[in-house]
């Protein structure tokens, strides 16, 4: 059973397009979060969410928007995509965001805007 | 602002040839200093964590150390399965995620 799961894997759309990405986990965790990796594999957050409420949004255009409809899904939807959103898009959650244990990351989406 | 540089940021090494990846951190108050490993085309994967300078975890060749300014992942006999990239990051409050460094991509040659 996959722990954090994201679709798509591949996204590839043209610039001015609307798309979503989707990430669900069956891990029970309260904390989920969208992290950005760039091509020089540079891990950056986006967005946390905590039972369903943002928490945190980093400075991103707001384009990005999430949507958690419950603690188990959080879902990012871009708006008018362009060229420099191209990256890969991963999803990732805790059970205490203060506590011993790591991230569960998904296995990524990788958004490629032409 | 909080910052996480890893270095080197490759690192070719023969199949049995000891070595150590570091980590340091300039962060406003450390509460936990994370290390996980990527491979192509995957999500990262947790290691370790450590929270207080001293402090030693291993796992199989792996051995992560801290001090109040740096991380280093000693990597012992590795072998080809060690290749990947290795992340580490450090966690600078109770609810803030995680600051990720760019990473040391390791190949491990037979």
């Amino acid at each position: 059973d996959t722990a954090v799961s994201q679709t798509p894997k591949y996204l590839v759309t043209q610039m001015g397009n609307d798309k979503s990405i989707k990430c669900e986990q069956n891990l029970g965790h309260d904390t989920m979060y969208w992290y950005k990796q760039d091509s020089k594999k540079f891990l950056k957050i986006m967005f946390s969410y905590n039972n369903k409420e943002l928490i945190i949004n980093e400075t991103v255009p707001n384009r990005f928007s999430p949507k958690s409809p419950d603690k188990a899904h959080l879902n990012l939807h871009i708006n008018s995509l362009e060229l420099g959103d191209s990256a890969v898009y991963f999803c990732a959650s805790s059970q205490d965001p203060a506590g011993p244990g790591g991230y569960t990351f998904g296995s990524g989406t990788r958004l490629t805007v032409v | 602002e909080d910052q996480v540089t890893q270095s080197p940021e490759a690192l070719r090494l023969q199949e049995g040839e000891s070595s150590s990846l570091n980590c340091s951190y300039t962060v406003s108050g450390l509460r936990g200093l994370f290390w996980y490993r990527q491979d192509p085309g995957k999500g990262p994967e947790f290691l370790f964590t450590l929270y207080s300078a001293g402090e030693e975890k291993e796992k199989e060749r792996l051995k992560a150390t801290l001090t109040k300014k740096e991380s280093f992942l000693h990597i012992t006999a590795p072998k080809p399965e060690d290749s990947a990239t290795y992340l580490c990051a450090a966690r600078v409050g109770g609810n803030t995620p995680l600051v990720f460094g760019k990473g040391t991509r390791l190949s491990v040659i037979a």
